[in-house]
């Protein structure tokens, strides 16, 4: 079956610690997302992907870097320079360009708690 | 000003209630627009499109007023089912998708 797939569902970790969160699909999208979802509040974009190899930084990229050497794979690192990291992670593709009405696909995200 | 405003709730209808939703967009380049359903602690998904003529599926109907920049969603009949987060989406579609999201109505429909 098509989707997105996002890994760990869980994941704890000490300050200071860096972290990669995984996120890979097989629906041939070029675009890919991380959110970030914090209570009560909707969904911030963190970076975005349009294409292989390019990435752009979204409304809150401070703290976070990413990757994107494969078309399926977005993984994002958290990393100990985000102050406030414990969030709910969502991860989203999409076909890309200038199509109306065009849906993003989420993965089941990554709660990540800070310990 | 957000660039996509919802009222959080909870709305609070019992089962069979028709309950509607109002979500306000700041950006009037926005191009695309919609509803999704998230429930608690999992992922959004699409529940539908909002086109410029008003659309509907079964008991769900969307609404896209450009002029007073605002979308609403209309749900007849509540069910139990219905209860979960609806998060208002806008996007610009200015070359790459950038959706914003609202920060979504709660609506707990019960017996």
């Amino acid at each position: 079956d098509g989707g997105i797939t996002q890994s760990p569902k869980y994941l704890f970790r000490k300050e200071g610690q860096n972290v990669t969160l995984s996120c890979e699909q097989n629906l041939n999208h070029d675009a890919m997302y991380w959110y970030r979802q914090d209570p009560g509040q909707g969904l911030r974009l963190i970076y975005y992907s349009q294409i292989v190899n390019d990435f752009q930084k979204g409304d809150i990229a401070e703290g976070y870097s990413v990757s994107r050497e494969k078309k399926e794979s977005f993984p994002l690192t958290v990393t100990s320079a985000q102050k406030n990291p414990t969030a709910f992670y969502l991860c989203a593709s999409s076909w890309s360009g200038n199509r109306p009405n065009t849906e993003a696909f989420f993965g089941q995200g990554t709660r990540l708690t800070v310990v | 000003r957000k660039e996509v405003e919802q009222d959080p709730g909870p709305f609070n209808v019992p089962e069979g209630a028709t309950v509607a939703f109002n979500c306000t967009y700041s950006n009037s380049a926005s191009q695309s627009f919609f509803w999704y359903r998230q429930d608690c602690r999992k992922e959004p998904k699409l529940l539908m499109s909002v086109y410029s003529s008003g659309n509907e599926d079964g008991r769900f109907t969307a609404q896209l007023n450009r002029a007073s920049q605002y979308i609403s969603l209309l749900i007849r009949d509540s069910k139990l089912s219905d209860s979960a987060t609806y998060l208002c989406v806008v996007n610009k579609n200015t070359g790459f998708q950038k959706l914003v999201f609202g920060t979504g109505t709660r609506l707990l429909v019960s017996p």
